[in-house]
């Protein structure tokens, strides 16, 4: 079974922080992606990565980063936290052109 | 620009009764369509997909091209279908979705 982990499943840090989450894959997966989820929003694409090194924005990347230095993991970094960065981060991973899988989730918030 | 509309936010129907969540896409190409959940305190999960043309837990979909509707469809709604439903348009050979607001279903004992 595909396992997509998320370092924490709450965080908490304050306005300015540069945040760090990061996301493990254990099938191999070539593509990677970060989300965030807000109620009212739905899922709303931050970046994403089709294989090592390599990183593309999603729809919303302003504001975050991206580092993907081995294939199963792939980081967002937040480089100065707002509390507009406040919400549920989600995870994914896939093969080529198959279903996406995702992690728990990291619930950030920013003080 | 690829668009998911769920037009209903919130959706409560009775244990048994039929149950019908929308989904109305944009996308000038070829598409692919999903429908994921997440169940309370789970990690969203793919529910179906449309090429798949198959049923899971008693939930179909149809592609309609003509209307641009992916609607999900259940006859007899259970309790433990209580959840937050997205439906999900994927491009560049599905490898990015795109998604709804999505929509919380209430199944009422």
């Amino acid at each position: 079974d595909v396992k997509v982990t998320q370092s924490s499943r709450y965080l908490v840090k304050r306005t300015g922080e540069k945040v760090f989450l990061e996301c493990v894959q254990d099938m191999d997966h070539e593509n990677m992606f970060w989300y965030r989820q807000d109620p009212g929003l739905g899922l709303r694409l931050i970046y994403f990565s089709y294989d090592v090194k390599m990183k593309e924005k999603g729809d919303i990347p302003e504001g975050y980063s991206v580092s993907r230095e081995k294939k199963e993991r792939f980081s967002l970094i937040l480089e100065s936290a707002s509390t507009n960065q406040t919400s549920m981060y989600l995870c994914a991973s896939s093969l080529w052109r198959q279903p996406q899988h995702f992690g728990d989730g990291t619930r950030l918030s920013i003080l | 620009a690829q668009r998911v509309t769920q037009p209903e936010k919130l959706l409560s129907v009775f244990k048994g009764a039929p149950v019908e969540l929308k989904c109305n896409y944009s996308y000038s190409g070829s598409p692919e369509l999903f429908w994921y959940v997440q169940y309370s305190r789970q990690r969203l999960q793919l529910l179906l997909r449309h090429i798949s043309r198959e049923s899971i837990k008693g939930f179909t979909a149809d592609l309609n091209k003509g209307e641009t509707s992916f609607h999900l469809k259940k006859p007899f709604a259970q309790e433990e279908d209580s959840a937050m439903y997205y439906c999900a348009l994927g491009d560049q050979g599905a490898q990015k979705l795109v998604f709804g607001q999505g929509t919380r279903l209430t199944i009422n004992p």
